[in-house]
């Protein structure tokens, strides 16, 4: 019954080149997020999404952008990948109707490095 | 500005001892708490959130709104509960709540 899907468990790139994880859910949410997981900072949101090409930044957008073309899919792309960009990203999913108090879904994370 | 608190990244317990994970938080409005637990080679995963009034696994969270916080308590714990607990505060208007998250608390039950 997994959820959220995220399209790699870990992944490996070199400075400089343009990484793109992927993000697929299959509860039909309007809600998605990307975080940002590291160790003593806790999750820090970079983007999210409300709605089908609809975006806004979170508290650490710097370095990233997000597409949304489907509403099942949200994309997270590292325009030139740094070595600070070397961190645990999760995305998550939630439902807008009655959402205060709704649950958010994550996915199993991807573990990216970049050397 | 919103912000969530939790001031001890380790804590240690022995089996069977009361644990009580803190947080803290600032907030404009009327807030809306949750606490998340990330249990080892697992995902994230809704633990309880304060609105429900709930007890999930042994543990609860009241809401004090006059200390600001929304403390996770169990009175024994057990080892199974050793894990990552994330508290988070719902934030932004209708439609668009997002999470902010505190920086985590490891929860590491002694046998």
């Amino acid at each position: 019954d997994v959820k959220v899907t995220q399209s790699s468990r870990y992944l490996v790139k070199r400075t400089g080149e343009k990484v793109f994880l992927e993000c697929v859910q299959d509860m039909d949410h309007e809600n998605m997020f990307w975080y940002r997981q590291d160790p003593g900072l806790g999750l820090r949101l970079i983007y999210f999404s409300y709605d089908v090409k609809m975006k806004e930044k979170g508290d650490i957008p710097e370095g990233y952008s997000v597409s949304r073309e489907k509403k099942e899919r949200f994309s997270l792309i590292l325009e030139s990948a740094s070595t600070n960009q070397t961190s645990m990203y999760l995305c998550a999913s939630r439902r807008r109707q009655g959402a205060l108090d709704a649950e958010a879904f994550f996915g199993q994370g991807t573990r990216l490095t970049v050397v | 500005a919103q912000r969530v608190t939790q001031p001890e990244k380790l804590l240690s317990v022995f089996k069977g001892a009361p644990v009580e994970l803190k947080c803290n938080y600032s907030y404009s409005g009327s807030p809306e708490l949750f606490w998340y637990v990330q249990y080892s080679r697992q995902r994230l995963q809704l633990l309880l959130r304060h609105i429900s009034r709930e007890s999930i696994k042994g543990f609860t969270a009241d809401l004090n709104k006059g200390e600001t916080s929304f403390h996770l308590k169990k009175p024994f714990a057990q080892e199974e509960d050793s894990a990552m607990y994330y508290c988070a505060l719902n934030e932004g208007p209708s439609g668009t709540y997002k999470y902010i998250f505190g920086t985590g608390t490891r929860l590491k039950v002694l046998a």
